[in-house]
């Protein structure tokens, strides 16, 4: 079982939709990451968040860190939110802030 | 760009053959991680530099492979003697902080193909 799952593994929506990414973890974390990946590799980072929510435009991650586990809101979705989001935490036995990730949820946003 | 740069974007070499890829890091930043992705999975790490001190190797990285980081500015990652298996996308990030917290700002990757 991986240390961090995420789930749906794909997702399409329309446009316009309010979407949901959910991310579960094993393991005691400092930090989890949701992050964001286009086609051609490209990783760009949208939170980092310890606890409670933070919201960034029609991004909001939020984390329960008793249940272990966040989730990833977009509102009002696009075409252009259309990439795989992410999720990593740094576990709090670990050196830095090295990252396990989750295994990523594909999302299409249709027009 | 001040971001963080990988070079070369793509590679392909034969099986057998030793290849190099590069990353330069924002210029201020004193960490430096490796990770390799393969499709449809997750990136998993694989090295992480503290200036030019190497802190932390993970098991995937076999004797194959080495990474350098001389002045603790950019950072090499050589694996020798290639495999199929070796076939992935490896990512650079770089990050500023001294704690666990901290933002990490990734390179585009290198797509390596082992023929």
């Amino acid at each position: 079982k991986n240390e961090v799952e995420q789930s749906p593994q794909n997702l399409t929506a329309q446009e316009g939709e309010f979407i949901t990414i959910n991310c579960s973890y094993s393991v005691g974390i400092s930090a989890l990451h949701w992050l964001q990946q286009h086609p051609g590799g490209g990783i760009v980072s949208l939170f980092m968040l310890s606890s409670g929510k933070k919201k960034h435009g029609r991004l909001i991650a939020t984390i329960n860190i008793q249940e272990k586990h966040s989730s990833l809101h977009i509102t009002a979705s696009h075409p252009r939110d259309s990439a795989v989001y992410i999720c990593a935490v740094t576990p709090e036995e670990t050196s830095g802030s090295r990252l396990t990730f989750g295994e990523g949820t594909q999302l299409t946003v249709n027009p | 760009d001040t971001g963080v740069s990988q070079d070369p974007r793509h590679k392909i070499t034969k099986r057998g053959q030793n290849v190099t890829f590069r990353c330069d890091p924002i210029s201020e930043h004193n960490r430096l991680y490796w990770y390799r992705q393969t499709l449809g999975q997750g990136p998993e790490f694989l090295t992480y530099f503290q200036n030019e001190a190497q802190l932390e190797k993970s098991r995937l990285l076999s004797d194959r492979f080495s990474a350098e980081r001389p002045k603790g500015s950019f950072s090499t990652l050589e694996i020798q003697r290639t495999e199929q298996g070796d076939s992935a996308m490896y990512l650079c990030a770089s990050s500023s902080g001294q704690g666990r917290k901290e933002k990490l700002f990734f390179g585009s990757g290198t797509q390596l193909s082992v023929l």
